[in-house]
Order: structure tokens, then sequence, then C-alpha cells
């Protein structure tokens, strides 16, 4: 089973829209718990961690569901420049400081 | 600031050939370094990581080695390439002092195998 799994995608909304994903995690030991964001052909680049009781950045909403292990991210108002992999990623507290990745959720954003 | 720095950007190797793929991290000290391989269209496979200098954990069994000669200095080798090799090797750097430090990636090197 696979430590991290999201839906692949692709998601294609138009700008102004509001998308969500979702992520869920395995392992009930997973400690600390990452969105990252990857433009084609280029690096993952954090975009936010995600805390327990939620935390907001701009038009980005990260929320956090343990009894669930569950992880979202909502991004609201879309804009051209929002195309891109969304990884979702946890860090496993008993695996010393590694990361996991999910595989990614796909967004373009349509004019 | 910190900055990780990775070449070459792009390789085209044969199959058969050595490898040498080279990761350095500045402006950090005593940071936990990380390869991982991204092959298209799939997600990152952690293939080792580094809490310290001749410190390495391999996390899957293949024919890649990885060393680490100096304290922000990580290198991934190969003997002789596979074509499942081919990939796209992403070196990232971490603060050692606890688990909810975030990794940062390096521009990454695109690997072809022919």
């Amino acid at each position: 089973r696979k430590e991290v799994e999201q839906d692949p995608g692709p998601f294609n909304v138009p700008e102004g829209a509001t998308v969500a994903f979702n992520c869920t995690y395995s392992n009930s030991a997973s400690q600390s718990f990452f969105w990252y964001r990857q433009d084609c052909r280029k690096e993952p680049k954090l975009l936010m961690s995600v805390y327990s009781s939620g935390n907001e950045d701009g038009r980005f909403t990260a929320q956090l569901n343990r009894a669930s292990q569950y992880i979202s991210l909502l991004i609201r108002d879309s804009k051209l420049s929002d195309s891109a992999t969304y990884l979702c990623v946890v860090s496993i507290s008993n695996t010393g400081n590694q990361f996991y990745f999910g595989t990614g959720t796909s967004l373009t954003v349509i004019p | 600031s910190q900055t990780i720095h990775q070449w070459p950007a792009t390789l085209v190797q044969p199959v058969g050939s050595p490898l040498s793929l080279e990761c350095t991290v500045e402006g950090t000290s005593n940071p936990n370094l990380y390869w991982y391989r991204q092959a298209a269209g799939r997600g990152l496979q952690l293939l080792f990581y580094s809490v310290g200098i001749g410190q390495i954990s391999s996390e899957v069994p293949q024919n890649l080695s990885a060393s680490r000669p100096q304290d922000r200095q990580f290198i991934l080798s190969s003997k002789k390439l596979l074509l499942s090799d081919s990939g796209f090797y992403l070196c990232a750097w971490q603060t050692r002092t606890s688990s909810w430090e975030t990794q940062y990636f390096g521009p990454g090197t695109r690997l072809l195998v022919l």
C-alpha cells in the first residue's frame, strides 16, 4: 500500500474557479505534512506546510484531518499561473526525516 | 541564504556507461541530503539519504550508489547504466533540527539512457 495517495486528475478548470485536491496517507505515525508544487520539467517547490488547525496563505487553504488521515488543498480564484502538478507530502516520525511523496495531481487553469 | 546546485542539467548516456551526478549545498551546515528519481509520469522515488559525511542509507536496491565525501557534497554514481535508469534525478537538502523541516530541491538532472 502506498504511503500517500492522490487523485492524479487532470483537473481542468476555468480562471476564477475554486478547486480542491485531496490526499490520504496510510501511516498514523505521520508527523509533518506539506504541499509542493511542480511545474513541467522543473523541481518541486514548497507551496505550504499543513498545520493541524488548518492554515491559509492568500488564495490557498490547507486542511489536515488526523482522524481520517486526510489532507486537502483548496485554491480559490484560480489563475493561469496556478497550472502545475501539486504533490502531497508526509514525513513519518519513525523513519528519520524521510519524506513520502504522492504521485501528484495535475491542474490546468483555462483562460 | 541557502542554495543547492546540481550538474549536469541534462545527460544522454549509452547503456553500460558509468554515471556521476553531483550535488552541492551552500549556506548551511550539517544538512540531511537526499537523492530522488522521478520517472516520466511517476512520483518521486527516494534512492538514498545521508545524515552526515560517509553515512549513506539506501532505500531501493539497484545498480546505483551514493557517496558523501564532504558535508555539503552528495554524489550519485553508477558503474553500468541500464535503460531503466532514465529519469529526472533530484537532490534535496533539509536542516537536521527536526522532522518538521522542509526539504528543498535542486534544479535536477535529466538523464536519458539509450
